[in-house]
């Protein structure tokens, strides 16, 4: 069974930095490329990032290029957001989820998300 | 720009279908679409993939219930036998080139 766990989100201060992580399991995690998406208190879907199986290409929304960075590490399972000079407008449930494989950049599964607050 | 339009609601009896439509907009009619469900607190499950010519690709454990279709610049998500757990948001999805990943305003379904 594929699954997909999200942590480190939490409270943080408007400038402060903030690394999430996700864990999978249940499939081959370092052939498949990865997302990071968020969703704002009561609004819709917003994508974040994308990276490559291999880290070889990296996406960023232009909301927040410049300032998160995607990595992962295929030995660990594990795919990680580093964010630095959080704005209130970051405050969002983020889900890592991963791409579906073929043609184009769906998603086919996720995970439960982790709630990031950015407030003083 | 690429933009996916969706109804913010809809509604439908326990046992009746329902049809939801993401429309694209204009210049992007023959792209491909996903279709995601969010229940209520909880994180998004993908239903299917659908392409302009109503091809679909469902996910893992999906009910026949589901189905999709297509029609010019028009995705559908039909539901049929409505349950009370299809009480949820639908979001529609695609992208664009530079990894312009695009989500619709979801849709709000209500089971009356």
């Amino acid at each position: 069974e594929v699954q997909l766990v999200e942590s480190g989100g939490g409270l943080v201060q408007p400038g402060g930095s903030l690394r999430l992580s996700c864990a999978a399991s249940g499939f081959t995690f370092s052939s498949y490329s990865m997302n990071w998406v968020r969703q704002a208190p009561g609004k819709g879907l917003e994508w974040v990032s994308y990276i490559s199986s291999s880290s070889s290409n990296t996406y960023y929304a232009d909301s927040v290029k410049g300032r998160f960075t995607i990595s992962r590490d295929n030995a660990k399972n594990s795919l990680s957001l580093q964010m630095n000079s959080l704005r209130a407008e970051d405050t969002a449930v983020y889900y890592c989820a991963r791409d579906y494989g073929g043609d184009g950049y769906f998603f086919d599964y996720w995970g439960q998300g982790y709630l990031v607050t950015v407030s003083s | 720009q690429l933009v996916l339009t969706q109804s913010p609601s809809a509604s439908a009896s326990l046992g009746a279908s329902v049809k939801l439509t993401c429309t694209l907009s204009s210049g992007h009619s023959s792209y491909a679409i996903a279709w995601h469900q969010q229940q209520p607190a909880k994180g998004p499950r993908y239903l299917m993939k659908i392409n302009n010519d109503g091809t679909h690709n469902k996910g893992d454990g999906i009910p026949d219930r589901f189905s999709g279709s297509s029609s010019g610049a028009e995705r559908y998500l039909t539901i049929s036998s409505l349950q009370s757990e299809d009480e949820a948001d639908y979001y529609c999805q695609t992208w664009d080139t530079g990894i312009h990943v695009v989500f619709g305003g979801g849709t709000k379904l209500t089971v009356l």
